[in-house]
């Protein structure tokens, strides 16, 4: 049981490229989570799902997309990459069981640098 | 708008005391709490909560005290080991509702 991993886990990209960041959870969880970590800061929810075909924008969207076709795999695309977008980003999912369990579990994080 | 606060960006204890850390919050709507403890180049891994119907919840070395009224919510861990320096981070969630925001966190450092 792997629980949540993340690739890669660094990347330097270069204004205007393009990426995605893969998340793959192994716990059959329905709700999944993308967060952003800058220094200082608390975490930042990106994009959220619910269950497979479901995504709902979390706090800072702008520059981000999401999918979700299958309930294990959530990835992150960043299409125009840009300064502001350098961070640590964490996916996470949980069961949300009865509406009870708030429990999110995180994968290790991906660094990401653009210049 | 910051609804989850952690005032202290770090705090520094003596191995075997008591470490106290702290958790402020705005929306009276939130009414489930967690503590998230983040070891460098790892993600954040759960702890410990506390459900509002509740003011305190244990589980070993680590306690979680809920004041609804002051909106305050604490983390005590006694006694302090060197392996639980780390950030920790305070977060919280509605009913209903399966976001959690989370607090700017606390760096604790344990010093033997």
């Amino acid at each position: 049981n792997a629980g949540v991993t993340q690739t890669p886990k660094f990347r330097i990209l270069k204004i205007g490229q393009s990426m995605t960041l893969q998340c793959t959870q192994d716990m059959n969880h329905n709700y999944m989570y993308w967060y952003r970590q800058d220094p200082g800061m608390g975490l930042k929810l990106i994009y959220y799902s619910v269950g497979a075909g479901i995504t709902d924008k979390g706090e800072v969207p702008n520059g981000y997309n999401v999918s979700r076709s299958t309930t294990e795999d959530f990835p992150l695309r960043l299409e125009l990459a840009a300064p502001s977008q350098t961070s640590v980003y964490f996916c996470a999912s949980s069961s949300y069981r009865d509406r009870v369990d708030y429990e999110q579990y995180f994968g290790p994080g991906t660094r990401l640098t653009v210049t | 708008d910051q609804q989850v606060k952690q005032n202290s960006p770090s705090l520094s204890v003596q191995e075997g005391r008591i470490s106290i850390l702290n958790c402020d919050y705005t929306n009276s709507m939130f009414d489930y709490f967690l503590w998230y403890k983040k070891y460098p180049a790892e993600g954040p891994t759960f702890l410990i909560s506390i459900s509002s119907i509740k003011d305190k919840n244990e589980d070993g070395r680590f306690t979680v005290f809920l004041n609804k009224s002051a909106k305050h919510l604490s983390l005590h861990i006694v006694p302090s080991q060197p392996g639980d320096s780390a950030v920790y981070f305070c977060a919280a969630s509605a009913k209903g509702n399966e976001k959690l925001t989370f607090g700017t966190g606390t760096r604790l450092t344990i010093i033997p």
